[in-house]
């Protein structure tokens, strides 16, 4: 089976750092996504992590820990445009396409 | 590049009518997803598509969903007849096959469907 666990609502404060995590159990692992959606548009790429460790982009950075299957979005100096659904998505097998999202994490940046 | 361009924006129908959604991928792409999103359930797969041909399908929720597409363009999802449960965001997104297996997918604007 399938599974991926996101928090389901994280607030934070403009200009904080914020961590949103994701747990996953899948069959088998090729891959992991975030996603960014704002409220009524669609989901936009972020990041893409393959093997353990950090990627670093900007304000935003992605770990991942295939052992633990355990994946974090890391967002640096919050601004009030981040406000938006975080989506963590698995690719579980490398010989299929198919791209499992997790339900979501929606993030509030208050000022 | 106009991106993955999805109509309608939005369709307002009533139960046992037929829908249908459609897709224009970019092009180029080789690989087309058909997803649905709602509060409780997150983005899930219903169908995609690898150079026109239905790959996987598992995720189509019962008969009463279908998906093609003709030719490397054009897609649709069709809903007959459609139910309340039905009402969602329909997405439709596309990607390229990379070597790195990192291909991203870039998804289109969604149709809201309301079925009444």
């Amino acid at each position: 089976g399938q599974n991926i666990d996101q928090p389901t609502e994280m607030t934070a404060t403009e200009g904080a750092i914020v961590q949103i995590n994701c747990t996953y159990q899948t069959s088998g692992f090729n891959g992991l996504f975030w996603y960014q959606q704002h409220a009524g548009e669609a989901p936009t790429f972020l990041s893409y992590n393959v093997l353990d460790g950090l990627e670093e982009k900007g304000r935003f950075s992605s770990f991942l820990s295939r052992s633990k299957g355990y994946s974090y979005l890391l967002l640096k100096e919050l601004q009030m445009k981040d406000s938006a659904s975080y989506l963590c998505a698995v690719r579980d097998n490398y010989n299929t396409d198919k791209l499992i999202f997790g339900t979501g994490t929606r993030l509030q940046v208050f000022p | 590049d106009a991106g993955v361009i999805q109509s309608p924006r939005h369709e307002v129908t009533e139960m046992g009518q037929e829908v249908t959604l459609r897709c224009k991928p970019i092009s180029g792409h080789d690989y087309l997803f058909w997803y649905r999103q709602t509060m409780m359930r997150g983005l899930e797969l219903l169908i995609y598509f690898n150079n026109n041909v239905p790959i996987d399908d598992s995720g189509m929720p019962e008969d009463r969903f279908s998906a093609k597409m003709p030719n490397a363009s054009f897609s649709t999802l069709k809903i007959q007849p459609s139910e309340p449960r039905d009402s969602a965001v329909y997405f439709c997104a596309s990607s390229l096959r990379g070597r790195g297996r990192n291909e991203k997918l870039f998804f289109g604007s969604g149709t809201q469907l309301s079925v009444l």
